[in-house]
């Protein structure tokens, strides 16, 4: 069946770094456009990167710009997420998500939503 | 960045109401809105995308409308299993594609 499972989240310090895995597997992986979606505990849904499905571009929410890096092997159906200088407000469940392709051209951009999901994978970061 | 307001933040119905969610955009998305619905302690679940296309499985007690900027989820009528909290998500232009805040359904 379709799925997606995250791993390698953890307690880690501020200012360490943690990198997140996520496996697919009973969809064609090399042709879904991937994403990291987090939320902190008790509030909503935030967007953090989104990877196209040959990984020829990338975009991220501005807070996690310069520290997130967001990956792909499509080789394994493997999705990354490499975080460095972690902060406390990067405490949160981490789910990747997958849709369909991208359509149009930059930047009208357009998109039909994630219909994969994780489980989820939780990061804390604490001293 | 593109901004999402979702109205109102929580809302308190009975089983058999028929519930209307907002969902207005800071600028125009055209019709590339999406729906999720969440419950507690597991992933979101696409509900709605393209403003009203309903993902295949989806109850059809579930509609959406809407273009430009404003857009509504609405439940025909309210079940047990739909007591969730429901998040808007636009997906047009350059990333980031932002959530709302989300809306939360209680039972009354």
């Amino acid at each position: 069946q379709v799925q997606l499972v995250e791993s390698g989240g953890g307690v880690v310090q501020p200012g360490r770094s943690l990198r997140l895995s996520c496996a697919a597997s009973g969809f064609t992986f090399s042709t879904y456009a991937m994403h990291w979606v987090r939320q902190a505990p008790g509030e909503g849904l935030e967007w953090v990167a989104i990877i196209w499905n040959d990984g020829s571009d990338k975009y991220y929410t501005d807070s996690v710009k310069g520290r997130f890096t967001i990956s792909r092997d499509n080789s394994k159906n493997t999705l990354f997420l490499q975080m460095n200088s972690l902060r406390a407000e990067d405490t949160a469940v981490y789910y990747c998500a997958g849709g369909g392709a991208i359509f149009g051209v930059a930047p009208y951009y357009y998109y039909y939503g994630m219909d994969v999901w994780g489980q989820g994978t939780t990061v804390t970061v604490s001293s | 960045d593109i901004q999402m307001t979702q109205s109102p933040s929580s809302l308190s119905a009975s089983v058999g109401d028929r519930v209307t969610i907002t969902c207005r955009a800071s600028q125009s998305i055209s019709s590339y809105l999406n729906w999720y619905q969440q419950k507690p302690g597991r992933a979101p679940k696409l509900l709605i995308y393209a403003a009203s296309t309903l993902q295949s499985g989806v109850p059809s007690s579930f509609s959406g409308s809407g273009s430009g900027t404003d857009f509504t989820l609405t439940i025909s009528s309210l079940q047990p299993e739909d007591f969730a909290t429901y998040y808007c998500q636009q997906t047009y232009s350059i990333p980031p594609w932002t959530f709302g805040q989300g809306t939360k359904v209680e039972i009354k």
